[in-house]
């Protein structure tokens, strides 16, 4: 079966620090990969998706960034942090019975 | 740009009673998906919805799809306490096999069955 890692659960980081967070993969090949973003109280947002290694669409300008160096894995980045960075974010792929899966999320706090 | 609605986004209700959440999305779409998350977790998820006219049922809940009025439905019957969570629909921008699909959420309606 299919799983989903994200890490770190959680991260406490100040304004203006690099990030990077990790997802990946297993049990299935060449997914497709997002990365959202929930703040507090509110619904999901498509920050990027990806199809392949080394392709990358953004849904909105932000001062975030997404690699997929490897098949099953998708890293999001930035430089420096901002405040309105902080949020819950959500890796997840989308499997062959359409259906999109989320890993566990790491909760970001930016102060 | 495709808009999707949901309401209530908040219910309070008692134990055994029933209850119907309502999904409005802006643009033609016959993929919709149905979502719990309990509080400080992941998503999980419920239902598929692929076509229109399609019924799924899990439980006390089943979710329907009107791909004609852009509705889809949660109804919940005979609530129970452990259905307290927060419920998304999600409408899919598929764009074709080599953009993928693309998920805009509702904002979600958050449910608490009191005993």
């Amino acid at each position: 079966s299919q799983t989903i890692h994200q890490w770190p659960a959680t991260l406490v980081q100040p304004v203006g620090s690099p990030l990077s967070l990790e997802c990946t993969v297993e049990g299935t090949s060449n997914p497709n990969l997002y990365w959202y973003r929930q703040a507090a109280g509110r619904g999901l947002q498509l920050l990027f998706y990806s199809v392949g290694i080394g392709q990358i669409s953004s849904e909105v300008p932000q001062n975030l960034s997404a690699s997929r160096p490897q098949d099953r894995q998708f890293i999001l980045s930035s430089k420096k942090l901002l405040l309105s960075d902080s949020g819950f974010y959500l890796c997840a792929w989308h499997g062959g019975y359409n259906e999109q899966f989320f890993g566990p999320g790491t909760r970001l706090t930016v102060l | 740009e495709l808009k999707v609605e949901q309401n209530p986004l908040f219910l309070s209700m008692q134990e055994g009673k029933n209850y119907t959440i309502y999904c409005n999305y802006s643009t033609t779409s016959d993929r919709l998906y149905w979502y719990r998350q309990d509080p400080g977790k992941s998503l999980e998820s419920l239902f598929v919805l692929l076509s229109n006219g399609a019924v799924k049922q899990e439980g006390r809940l089943m979710a329907s799809l009107d791909t004609k009025a852009r509705l889809s439905t949660l109804h919940i019957t005979a609530a129970v306490h452990d259905l307290s969570a927060t419920y998304f629909c999600a409408v899919d921008r598929h764009l074709g096999s080599a953009s993928g699909s693309r998920l805009t959420f509702g904002e979600g309606t958050q449910l608490t069955v009191n005993p």
